[in-house]
């Protein structure tokens, strides 16, 4: 049972262009979304997050929204760059005893940019 | 300023042997988390574990599996008799003391592989 979904197994853009990757989840209790990013043999470093009190949240060129009564997010990111070629994932996380900390994630988007 | 460490970075074991992953947090952090990723999945949350204490065990398996973090030293995560499902990456997290849980630094991973 999947409760992160990321449908797209792959993305191929264009550097300059926008990038939009997306993601669904099923547990409404979900109440704190984040995405990573992550190289070949390196772990998941973190990208950026979003509060379910909000529908969008922007950093730089990086842009998630959130849009909860279709249980969907979407990263952006523009102006793409070769350097953003990674394998993106899309977690999640529900509050338990006060803290966050069992994060569910999906199985991952590699986007491709190509110069 | 040294990141989240673990080692080794790659394992191999032939079935029935132990395999041992090791995590060193980042400093000032006292809480670990594993993950699991296996082949074409995403991360999934194995467990979470305080100094001494482990306050989260539900993601590991039943049997065969079990992790510490003592006083004094880096997190173990120990699987005995492995089998060839066992061949995943294994990564280990952690979050300082304060705030909600989620803010997680990954290591590079163990990459473990059963013969």
């Amino acid at each position: 049972d999947q409760q992160v979904k990321q449908n797209s197994p792959s993305l191929s853009v264009q550097e300059g262009r926008i990038s939009i990757l997306n993601c669904d989840y099923t547990n409404s209790m979900f109440d704190y979304f984040l995405w990573y990013k992550k190289y070949p043999a390196e772990g998941p470093t973190f990208l950026i997050s979003i509060s379910s009190i909000k529908d969008k949240n922007e950093d730089g060129r990086f842009t998630v929204f959130l849009n909860k009564s279709a249980k969907h997010l979407s990263l952006h990111i523009v102006p793409s760059q070769p350097g953003d070629s990674a394998v993106y994932f899309c977690a999640a996380s529900e509050n338990s005893g006060g803290s966050n900390y069992k994060l569910t994630f999906g199985k991952g988007t590699l986007l491709t940019v190509n110069p | 300023n040294a990141g989240v460490m673990q080692n080794p970075r790659h394992l191999v074991r032939r079935r029935g042997q132990e395999a041992r992953l090791r995590c060193s947090p980042m400093k000032g952090h006292s809480h670990v988390y594993w993950y699991r990723q296996l082949p074409e999945e995403g991360l999934k949350f194995m467990v979470y574990l305080q100094k001494e204490n482990i306050i989260d065990e539900s993601g590991m398996p039943k049997e065969r599996f079990s992790a510490e973090f003592p006083k004094e030293g880096p997190s173990i995560l120990r699987i005995q008799q492995v089998v060839r499902g066992d061949s995943a990456a294994y990564f280990c997290a952690s979050s300082p003391p304060s705030g909600t849980g989620y803010e997680q630094f990954f290591g590079p991973g163990t990459r473990l592989t059963v013969l």
